[in-house]
């Protein structure tokens, strides 16, 4: 079965990190590019970051950029971010998705059922 | 940066067509994909590349996309299909994802 599973989220203070994990299992991670995608209380999806395959790639919302670092390990089947700097407007369920569309990047199809990560003091 | 606005709720009744828009400047150039998203559930892909099903997704669900607004319809709606639904594209210039404001589907 085609899986993704985050952790790594909870309570943090305002100014401090996390590090978001997601573990994907049931398909070829090297093959895929993966993103993050947060959802806030009551509001709408919002794209974070996306990374490829290989790595070769990283792309970052301008929300958050110069805040956040995604990374991956292909050999543990792993995704990564690393969030510093945490605002209380950071609060928010992370996903993490498969991307789709190869060169070109199409959307998300596979998604995990996120981490919740509440940014308060 | 790119804007993708959608209504904030659609509401229709079983058995009856519901129509929920995308718009954005010239859509029509780009590839649109849609998720449903129902409480404390993660998304799910419904459509892509406008018109595309993933399996398992009902012959009920049809996407179109042309000139500034793309469109998911949702044919003899079942009160299964009460959801948030939200458009999403990729914008070369910026090289971002960019997700719709996502409506809301009521089932009356």
């Amino acid at each position: 079965e085609v899986q993704l599973m985050e952790s790594g989220g909870g309570l943090v203070k305002p100014g401090g990190s996390l590090r978001l994990s997601c573990a994907a299992s049931g398909f070829t991670f090297s093959s895929f590019s993966m993103s993050w995608v947060r959802q806030t209380p009551g509001k709408g999806l919002e794209w974070v970051a996306s990374i490829s395959s290989s790595s070769r790639y990283t792309y970052y919302a301008d929300s958050m950029k110069g805040q956040i670092t995604i990374s991956r390990d292909n050999a543990k089947n792993s995704l990564f971010l690393q969030m510093n700097s945490l605002r209380a407007e950071d609060t928010a369920v992370y996903h993490c998705a498969r991307g789709f569309g190869g060169n070109s990047p199409g959307g998300m199809d596979v998604w995990g059922k996120g981490t919740t990560v509440t940014v308060s003091s | 940066s790119y804007v993708l606005t959608q209504p904030p709720s659609v509401s229709v009744a079983p058995g009856k067509t519901a129509t929920i828009t995308c718009g954005g400047n010239n859509i029509g150039s780009k590839s649109v994909h849609w998720y449903l998203q129902k409480p404390g559930q993660a998304p799910l892909l419904v459509m892509f590349y406008d018109d595309d099903r993933p399996s398992g997704i009902p012959e009920r669900f049809s996407g179109s996309n042309s000139g500034n607004t793309a469109t998911l319809t949702i044919s003899r709606v079942e009160a299964g299909d009460e959801a948030d639904y939200y458009c999403q594209v990729w914008d070369r210039n910026s090289f971002h994802y960019v997700f719709g404001t996502g409506t809301r589907v009521t089932v009356l």
